[in-house]
């Protein structure tokens, strides 16, 4: 399958800075990329569909100005959580689709981030 | 709104027995996804299943779906240790104003005790 790198894979941030996170698509062409948070023994929750060249589309409840979405390009979408506090660390994994038969998502090994 | 419920959410066995996990889900779609996650670690896709009496099999996993009655089943055959990990159904919903994403089910943690 498709491989999607994420960078880094480990961060450890005092409270009010800022932590960017990137996702890269190695392989193929991803005009569309997602970040999902999950939290301890849950599920993946979609925070925002990034789209290539656009703006990215939040789920309700995800504060844009807090995670900041930028897709300039086919293989690159970054995160970054701005003022970062306590309650956002998580474990944070971007996807890339690549369409064609199954468009399906193939999922980076994620970044745990540690806010102190 | 889509939604897609696992059953069970924790399955405790023992090694060389068979078991069964559900997937349901609320809506039509035309794709349906399995995912293994191990501790730490990000999701691994297992099956890709697009239409209504697919099945795949890989090792001691087979996966089914049944669009009809918006049912997936992950089989397990003779279960193994290495098996452990936390298994996720996710299912994409249709395409709308371009747009298409993932619902995951709640995950089911599968421990397999020797």
């Amino acid at each position: 399958g498709a491989v999607v790198s994420q960078h880094p894979s480990r961060v450890i941030c005092k409270s009010g800075t800022s932590v960017k996170i990137e996702c890269r698509s190695l392989d193929f062409q991803a005009t569309t990329m997602f970040w999902y948070r999950q939290f301890p023994k849950k599920s993946l929750m979609l925070m925002a569909t990034s789209n290539e060249g656009s703006k990215a589309t939040y789920e309700q409840g995800v504060e844009k100005d807090k995670f900041l979405i930028n897709h300039a390009s086919l293989t690159l979408s970054t995160l970054t959580v701005t003022s970062a506090h306590p309650e956002d660390s998580s474990f944070y994994i971007c996807s890339a689709r690549q369409w064609g038969t199954y468009n399906e998502q193939f999922f980076g090994p994620g970044t745990r981030l540690t806010v102190l | 709104e889509l939604k897609v419920e696992q059953n069970p959410l924790f399955l405790s066995m023992q090694e060389e027995k068979n078991y069964t996990i559900y997937c349901n889900y609320s809506t039509t779609s035309d794709r349906l996804y399995w995912y293994r996650q191990d501790p730490g670690k990000s999701l691994e896709s297992l099956f890709v299943l697009l239409s209504n009496g697919a099945v795949k099999q890989e090792g001691r996993l087979m996966a089914s779906l049944d669009t009809k009655a918006r049912l997936s089943t992950l089989h397990i055959t003779a279960a193994v240790h290495d098996l452990s990990a936390t298994y996720f159904c996710a299912v994409d919903t249709l395409i709308i104003q371009g747009a298409q994403k993932l619902v995951f089910g709640q995950g089911t943690r599968l421990t397999i005790n020797p």
